[in-house]
């Protein structure tokens, strides 16, 4: 079946240190990947979308590379903030099925 | 402002009682989702539609009912079929794109908890 896993529940990290967060899949060809900003108790905030013929999407602070070889995402934040604290979730979908699916998140916290 | 609302933002209703929550869109998207969240889980697709009029079960369609009979609005009703139906309800939108999928936007979601 198909699977998304971030590595990781919980991540803490020092003021102005790179953040790197993984979302790995099995069982999965997707077309596009997606990473999401979620706050307690709010809805998911889209960041930034990679398709799979590109290997790495820049946004201000953020970065996210895709290897389908590897079948692995990985989300940079650099010179993190406190307010960079949060859940990211990753999002997969093929070009066929019109719909996302989503990995469990991973919350970070970026302490002062 | 364009966005999407979600009411209400607390749901409590009792055992064995169907319950709508609502979902409205002034982005013009053609596309809208709803997606049941869990503690500690990721998002898991109840129903999505991608027209009017049409609408298609998602992964864990049971116990749930839709409707889309305007552009804006996506109605979810949580019928008392659910087993487990306590849990945070949230719905988004987006623009299909040509060659695929674009970003989802999502509402501020509703906190449905059955007594």
């Amino acid at each position: 079946s198909q699977k998304i896993e971030q590595n990781s529940e919980a991540l803490n990290i020092q003021e102005g240190k790179t953040a790197t967060l993984t979302c790995n899949y099995t069982n999965y060809s997707p077309a596009y990947l997606q990473w999401y900003r979620q706050d307690p108790g709010r809805g998911p905030v889209f960041l930034l979308l990679i398709r799979e013929n590109e290997k790495e999407k820049r946004k201000e602070r953020l970065k996210v590379t895709f290897d389908t070889t590897l079948k692995q995402s990985l989300f940079h934040i650099t010179a993190s903030q406190p307010a960079d604290s949060a859940t990211y979730l990753c999002a997969l979908s093929s070009g066929s099925a019109r719909q996302l699916t989503f990995g469990s998140g991973t919350q970070l916290t970026v302490l002062p | 402002d364009g966005g999407i609302t979600q009411s209400p933002k607390y749901l409590f209703r009792k055992e064995g009682q169907n319950v709508t929550l609502s979902c409205e869109q002034n982005l013009n998207h053609d596309a809208m989702y709803w997606y049941r969240q869990d503690p500690g889980q990721g998002l898991r697709l109840i129903y999505y539609s991608q027209i009017v009029n049409d609408f298609q079960k998602g992964d864990i369609a049971e116990g749930y009912s839709v409707s889309r009979e305007k552009k804006e609005s996506f109605p979810l009703t949580v019928t008392s079929a659910q087993k487990n139906p306590t849990a945070f309800y949230l719905c988004a939108s987006s623009i299909p794109a040509g060659d695929g999928w674009n970003e989802q936007f999502f509402g501020p979601g509703t906190r449905l908890t059955v007594l």
